[in-house]
């Protein structure tokens, strides 16, 4: 089945300064990639996504590269506010996996004043 | 909006008790899915659904059963409880491979 890796598992930052979290992913025939984004008590919640026909996605400070050569992903973050804190979940699924995600283990950022 | 409602928050049982985890939505979606949740592990998926009376194994299923006898609602149960089962347990749905709604979730501690 799908293996999903993420890193860093926990990442601090400035405010306005960028985030970087990087996954990869190892069944080569998966074709979506989602980032959910989990505060504290909170549930998870898709925050962009990205399929296999595309390099990458933006959305207003978000952004997502994939690179399917390579099988990673990676989600940006750039001028972090403190509201940007929480855990964030990279997942990936496709024709391997039918319409389940695995997800990877989470990367706690924090934002710092 | 979507709503995935898990019947409760918090629950704590016995070893050895059989436990029933519960979640309902509203929007009609073909898919429903359990995840647990540990901290350092993230979500890992323990069965999935993609139509009434149908079920499939996750990833971690052992000591796990599932029930959907309606659309709507999806049953995880723990036939004996363990306390390596504690942990927070996520219940989602889906319209085919598309965004997932979760519900708020349910903190198990067995003891």
């Amino acid at each position: 089945g799908e293996n999903v890796e993420q890193h860093p598992s926990t990442l601090s930052v400035q405010e306005g300064d960028s985030a970087v979290i990087k996954c990869t992913y190892s069944d080569s025939a998966s074709n979506y990639f989602p980032w959910y984004k989990q505060e504290l008590g909170k549930r998870p919640q898709l925050i962009i996504d990205i399929r296999s026909n595309v390099g990458e996605k933006k959305d207003q400070r978000i952004a997502v590269t994939l690179n399917k050569t390579a099988k990673h992903f990676s989600l940006h973050i750039t001028e972090t506010q403190p509201e940007d804190s929480a855990v964030y979940f990279c997942a990936a699924s496709g024709p391997g996996g039918g319409n389940k995600l695995t997800f990877g283990t989470g990367t706690q950022l924090k934002v710092e004043l | 909006d979507v709503k995935v409602t898990q019947s409760s928050r918090y629950l704590v049982k016995r070893t050895g008790e059989k436990v029933f985890l519960e979640c309902v939505q509203d929007m009609d979606h073909e898919n429903m899915f359990w995840y647990r949740q540990d901290p350092g592990l993230g979500l890992r998926l323990i069965y999935f659904s993609y139509d009434v009376k149908m079920k499939e194994k996750g990833d971690i299923p052992e000591g796990y059963s599932v029930s959907r006898e309606k659309k709507e609602r999806f049953s995880l149960i723990l036939e004996s409880a363990s306390t390596n089962q504690t942990s927070m347990y996520l219940c989602a749905s889906s319209s085919g491979l598309e965004k997932l709604f979760f519900g708020s979730g349910t903190q198990l501690s067995v003891l």
